[in-house]
């Protein structure tokens, strides 16, 4: 079972640049989630989606951008890379059927801007 | 608005010896509450979580979780550590207001000592 896939792993970036960061699921599941983690602040999220064509802002939505075309996908969008967008992100997915599920989490992309 | 502390930054624990973190919720009805590890340069997998009914939990890896109301806590907890148990844990609550979303906390970072 392949889960949550995130691609890049790492990235390296230069101020101004953008770029998208990839996250795709085969399990299904309705909902997704991006997460930005910090050192000592935990996870932060960033945008979810609870379905295809729906997505809505979490805590720290601002300088991205998402959209959700299809079930699987769920890509993360930085369109002017700043300093602060130094992170790692993670995307995550769960399922509404039969009650609250644990949400599934990928292995991470690691971005530097520089 | 629903929070998770977790009081601990980092602990260190003889290989053998028991462990138990701390997480603290603050949620204004019954929380949905989870504990996720994550090892190094991975992403974060589920150990357990509490939705209902018995307030202690089984969790994979010999991890248990006991919820106490009075307290607002969801301590994690292990008899006997194992080298390969060091990691970065996370406690978060989730809501069920049609989205899942999750709060974490800042993470506890386990560290075992021979």
């Amino acid at each position: 079972n392949a889960g949550v896939t995130q691609t890049p792993k790492f990235r390296i970036l230069k101020i101004g640049q953008s770029m998208t960061l990839q996250c795709t699921q085969d399990m299904n599941h309705n909902y997704m989630y991006w997460y930005r983690q910090d050192p000592g602040m935990g996870l932060k999220l960033i945008y979810y989606s609870v379905g295809a064509g729906i997505t809505d802002k979490g805590e720290v939505p601002n300088g991205y951008n998402v959209s959700r075309s299809t079930t699987e996908d769920f890509p993360l969008r930085l369109e002017l890379a700043a300093p602060s967008q130094t992170s790692v992100y993670f995307c995550a997915s769960t399922d509404t059927g039969g009650g609250y599920q644990p949400q599934h989490f990928g292995d991470g992309t690691r971005l530097s801007i520089l | 608005a629903q929070s998770v502390t977790q009081p601990d930054i980092h602990i260190t624990v003889s290989e053998g010896a028991s462990l138990e973190l701390r997480c603290n919720y603050s949620y204004g009805a019954t929380p949905y509450l989870f504990w996720y590890v994550q090892s190094p340069g991975q992403g974060l997998q589920l150990l357990l979580k509490y939705f209902s009914g018995d307030t202690l939990v089984q969790g994979i890896k010999g991890f248990e979780a006991e919820f106490k109301r009075s307290q607002s806590s969801f301590n994690l907890r292990k008899p006997s550590v194992h080298w390969s148990d060091a990691a970065e844990y996370f406690c978060a609550v989730g809501r069920l207001f049609g989205n899942e979303k999750l709060t974490f906390g800042t993470g506890t970072r386990l560290t075992i000592i021979p």
